[in-house]
Order: C-alpha cells, then structure tokens, then sequence
C-alpha cells in the first residue's frame, strides 16, 4: 500500500529554533509538494517539484524557509530561524500524471509544528 | 485564471438524510476538478476526480460529483448520511498549464444522530 510518509508528525520547539520537516513521495512520484495548513489561511502551497527541480516556491517565505529535495526519495522542508506564526500543519503531496489525462495528488499524514 | 468557491462554510444532516455540498468554479479551459476530504487530525484523501470523461462521477464511500459546464458547478452528493462522513471537503481545480492544485476554502459537515 504506498503512501507519503512524513517525520516528525509532531514537532514542538521554541522560537529561534531550527525545524526540519521531511517527506518520503511514493515511489515513482514525480511532483512533490509542500502545503501549509491554519484555521486562518487555509492550505496553502508552498513549494513545488518536478524531478527534483524547484518549479515554484512563490507561496515560501524566502527569509526563513527552504525547500530541498536531495534525492527522489526525500523532499525536505526547513525553517530557520522558527517564529511563532510558523505554527501550522505542513503537509507533503505527490503526484503523477495517470491514465487518461488524469492526475491526482497523494498526501502525507502532516506534521503538527507549534512555535512556543 | 483558475479559481474555486464553496458556498457554505458549514453544512449539518441528520445521518441517513442526503449530503450536498456545493462548489463553483472559474477556468479559462475544461478543468480537471477533485474532491478531497480530511477528517479530523488527518491528511488529505482523494473522493473523486473529474477530467473530462463522463460528467457524473462516482467516488469512494458512496459519494459522486456532477460537472456542469453550463452552471461551473461540480457539487458533491451522498444519498444517505453516515455518522463517519463527519469531516471536512474541499473542492480543488487543477491548473491548466501545471501540476499546482488551487484549494477551495473547505465545508465542514456535521451529521447529527
């Protein structure tokens, strides 16, 4: 049964901390994405990747997040330094073009990240 | 450029009483058009997908979407309630020239006993 699988789910730090977040796509997988979620905002997506490659990181604060994927087996997402707004439910997707034209993302479990 | 609105914030049935969830759309090109549902402390899991085939399609636990082209709906239909849909929906288009999703602001369903 393939599934994204993401570590930590929880993650409790303190503001000025560094917070590591990492996604593993199913295998064959070749988008990932990274998607923020609060009460106020909604989902929100991050970033993006194709192969590997960065394609859009438009929604990222740029100062204090990055997005990285070393290899196809793992996507990362770092914030550094951590403030208390970063306080969220971040969510991994991948995806694939299927059959037909279709295409449909595949989410991960979140990580629950509060910024005391 | 591609948008999505669901009408209502909040929907409440009584369970075995019909769900209707309703969402519009705005694209410049035939969408591709999803369904997905959260429950609580959850991730996101895919009902059903929409990309031009037929206009009625039929999703997991009994749910099924109608795309409307002449009205840019594609509203979201359960004949009978259960107590586990409790969750919340959101109704996602596709970007035409990507692979980016563009999330509805959600419907939370609440089913009374």
């Amino acid at each position: 049964d393939a599934r994204v699988t993401q570590t930590p789910r929880d993650k409790v730090t303190e503001m000025g901390q560094e917070v590591t977040m990492r996604c593993q796509p199913i295998l064959g997988h070749n988008t990932v994405f990274w998607y923020r979620q609060t009460m106020m905002q909604g989902l929100e997506l991050l970033a993006y990747f194709r192969n590997r490659a960065p394609l859009d990181d438009s929604g990222m604060p740029k100062d204090r997040f990055s997005a990285e994927m070393p290899d196809a087996t793992l996507a990362t997402l770092k914030i550094q330094p951590s403030e208390p707004r970063d306080s969220a439910v971040y969510f991994c997707a991948s995806g694939a073009p299927g059959t037909s034209g279709s295409y449909e993302q595949f989410f991960g479990p979140g990580t629950r990240l509060t910024v005391l | 450029a591609q948008s999505v609105t669901q009408l209502d914030s909040h929907v409440s049935v009584s369970e075995g009483t019909p769900v209707l969830l309703r969402c519009n759309y705005s694209s410049s090109y035939s969408p591709s058009l999803f369904w997905y549902v959260q429950h609580p402390n959850k991730g996101l899991q895919l009902l059903l997908k929409y990309t031009s085939a037929a206009t009625l399609v039929k999703g997991i636990n009994g749910f099924e979407a109608e795309f409307k082209k002449s009205e840019t709906s594609f509203h979201l239909t359960k004949p009978s309630a259960h107590m586990s849909d409790a969750a919340e929906y959101f109704c996602v288009v596709k970007m035409d020239s990507s692979y980016k999703l563009i999330f509805g602001s959600g419907t939370r369903l609440l089913v009374r006993p």
